[in-house]
């Protein structure tokens, strides 16, 4: 157990659906970061969240969004989903100190059918 | 952030020594040195980071050359369970820098 904590595990869902991921980081560590890990595409990174503020994107679909809450737990927003986003999807967390590793959740595998 | 080539795959005996090698050429001053890995659908796993000076710890050791240009990954003892997708990522320690992946090598651990 890394501690970084994500739900649910496995996501079956329908074309043209919305779809809520969570991350709950390790205690004490401010940034959660967003990855997704598709087959044919190895893991991109989606964006950044430090303690409540947007940190850094990447090549985040507008279809998609996040957010992190005061209790430093993230939502990853997955709409308007096609068959293309089936993927793991995966939430990290650190301290917040740009040189640190860091710690990864075991992910959630989205299908998209 | 700068690129960096690793070999796509390896093979390794098991309880023998690993040495994944890492090219990063055009590294600045200000990157660090990642590694990580990832076993089959599981989250990736931090290894090891370092700047310029070589670094060990419980899981392996980071050997970086003097011109920084490349490092080697070593794991001293080698087991089945190392199988893995080993990544070498260099990155600025700056706020906003974030982990960049790429193919990473695929290091099989024989019996």
């Amino acid at each position: 157990d890394s501690g970084v904590t994500q739900t649910p595990k496995h996501l079956i869902t329908a074309t043209g659906q919305r779809v809520t991921l969570r991350c709950s980081p390790r205690s004490g560590d401010l940034s959660v970061y967003w990855y997704q890990q598709s087959l044919d595409q190895g893991l991109q990174f989606l964006i950044q969240y430090y303690n409540g503020e947007e940190r850094a994107k990447g090549n985040i679909l507008e279809r998609f969004s996040a957010q992190q809450f005061p209790d430093l737990h993230s939502e990853l927003n997955l709409s308007s989903l096609e068959l293309g986003d089936s993927a793991l999807y995966f939430c990290a967390s650190s301290v917040g100190d740009p040189r640190d590793g860091y710690t990864f959740g075991s992910g959630t595998r989205l299908t998209v059918v | 952030d700068a690129k960096t080539t690793q070999p796509p795959s390896m093979d390794c005996a098991e309880g023998r020594a690993a040495n994944l090698p890492c090219n990063h050429s055009t590294i600045s001053g200000n990157e660090y040195v990642y590694w990580y890995r990832q076993i089959h659908s599981q989250g990736p796993q931090y290894i090891i980071h370092g700047l310029k000076n070589n670094e060990t710890n419980e899981m392996a050791s980071l050997i970086i050359t003097e011109d920084r240009k490349s490092s080697t990954l070593i794991l001293p003892h080698a087991t089945l369970r190392d199988t893995a997708v080993y990544y070498c990522i260099v990155r600025v320690g700056t706020s906003g820098s974030r982990l960049t992946f790429g193919e990473g090598t695929q290091l099989t651990v024989n019996p």
